[in-house]
């Protein structure tokens, strides 16, 4: 069963706009969230992470929300800009060292201009 | 400026063969993880290793295995190649507890 998911596989927003994109998990140990972006035949690059203490972590334009009762997370990004376009990866590790990293399947950000 | 290097970009192999796909990092880093991406599927984890000579199975271990002989150097092995192994495959590495993680570059890896 997935422990990471992003259910909406796809996203369009207008340039300018704010792109909002969804996270869920199931596993209560998990601690540490991360996302991801990445452009086809590339490795994914890190964007962002926050921390289970916190409930909100916030960079240039992007900014990550933590619900933790909901077991929920929400990468805002703001103004988005075409070169946003890509996959986005959401990410979330254990509070034990050694452990795993486990992606959600992506969602597809399209920014038109 | 951190680095995870993968041996090869792009890959051609046929059916049957034993492959073996090197990834290297130079930032000292105790874990290091293989994932496979395929559309619609995201990034799926094949194996990861937290320390040298160590090693977990993660969501599909199967038709693969791994070597972590030396801290920065982690290779996923295809036993037999198979075309439904055909894939993008992803390196990357991370401190002992994951608060980030950094990728390499990916192979492309077509069994034929």
């Amino acid at each position: 069963d997935q422990q990471v998911k992003q259910n909406s596989p796809s996203l369009s927003v207008q340039e300018g706009r704010i792109s909002i994109l969804n996270c869920d998990y199931t596993n209560s140990m998990f601690d540490y969230f991360l996302w991801y972006k990445k452009y086809p035949a590339e490795g994914p690059t890190f964007l962002i992470s926050i921390s289970s203490i916190k409930d909100k972590n916030e960079d240039g334009r992007f900014t990550v929300f933590l619900n933790k009762s909901a077991k929920h997370l929400s990468l805002h990004i703001v103004p988005s800009q075409p070169g946003d376009s890509a996959v986005y990866f959401c990410a979330a590790s254990g509070n034990q060292a050694g452990t795993a990293l486990i992606f959600g399947k992506g969602t597809t950000l399209s920014v038109s201009s | 400026d951190v680095k995870v290097t993968q041996s090869s970009r792009y890959l051609v192999k046929r059916t049957g063969e034993k492959v073996f796909l090197e990834c290297v990092q130079d930032m000292d880093h105790e874990n290091m993880f293989w994932y496979r991406q395929d559309p619609g599927l995201g990034l799926r984890l094949i194996y990861f290793s937290y320390d040298v000579k160590m090693k977990e199975k993660g969501d599909i271990p199967e038709g693969y295995s791994v070597s972590r002989e030396k801290k920065e150097r982690f290779s996923l092995i295809l036993e037999s190649a198979s075309t439904n192994q055909t894939s993008m495959y992803l390196c990357a590495s991370s401190p002992y507890r994951v608060t980030e993680a950094f990728f390499g570059q990916g192979t492309r890896l077509t069994v034929v």
